[in-house]
């Protein structure tokens, strides 16, 4: 069976802070990994991963996949409160996207 | 751009009533279609997804039933509601050749 597991559940730093997110993934037919951010209601998406060893990055966020560990991570540095969410991580086949269960991330002023 | 257009925003609905929520997508055409769940501050539960018109795939057995009438309008349906039918629901959509599928803006319903 598909899954994804993203960790910590739950996270809560000072600003400033770096953080690192993890997500692991067991998806047959694997074609991408997808990061998003969720605020309030829709996920506004962030990072597509579809190579391994190839950083992608975005202002303080970067994002890296490794395919053969299967595994994903997501770093935000000199976070602000803004970036206070819940991230959520996906697998992405041909015909599904399989997401986690979300980190709650809460940075504290 | 794709928009998803997602409808009713908020719904309170009493036991055993009916439930239709319409998703509509601007933009692109022939997209990969997806309901999810959401409990209250927790990941997306794929509820249903759909690769064409007419074909539906469930991922979790339960009173809800999906529908795609048309290459761009994707419905999810009960007949009888239940308390556990309360939460977050998501529609999504977006090309297999994407880099991403974009989110509706969601719907709250309450089973009272």
């Amino acid at each position: 069976e598909d899954k994804v597991v993203q960790s910590p559940l739950s996270l809560v730093v000072h600003e400033g802070d770096t953080v690192t997110l993890n997500c692991s993934y067991e998806v047959t037919n694997f074609r991408s990994l997808l990061w998003y951010k969720q605020e309030k209601k829709a996920p506004t998406f962030l990072f597509m991963l579809t190579s391994s060893g190839i950083e992608k990055k975005s202002g303080r966020l970067s994002s890296i996949l490794d395919k053969k560990e299967l595994f994903s991570i997501l770093n935000i540095t000199a976070t602000q409160t803004g970036d206070s969410a819940i991230y959520l991580c996906a697998g992405r086949r041909d015909d599904k996207i399989i997401f986690g269960k979300g980190t709650r991330l809460h940075i504290l002023p | 751009s794709q928009t998803i257009h997602q409808w009713p925003a908020t719904l309170v609905q009493p036991v055993g009533s009916p439930l239709s929520l319409e998703c509509t997508v601007e933009g692109t055409s022939n997209p990969n279609l997806y309901w999810y769940r959401q409990a209250a501050g927790r990941g997306l539960q794929l509820l249903f997804y759909s690769v064409g018109i007419g074909q539906i795939s469930s991922e979790v057995p339960q009173n809800l039933s999906a529908s795609r009438p048309q290459d761009r309008q994707f419905i999810l349906s009960s007949k009888k509601l239940l308390l556990s039918d309360s939460g977050f629901y998501l529609c999504a959509g977006g090309r297999l050749s994407g880099n991403t599928i974009y989110f509706g803006e969601g719907s709250w319903l309450t089973v009272v």
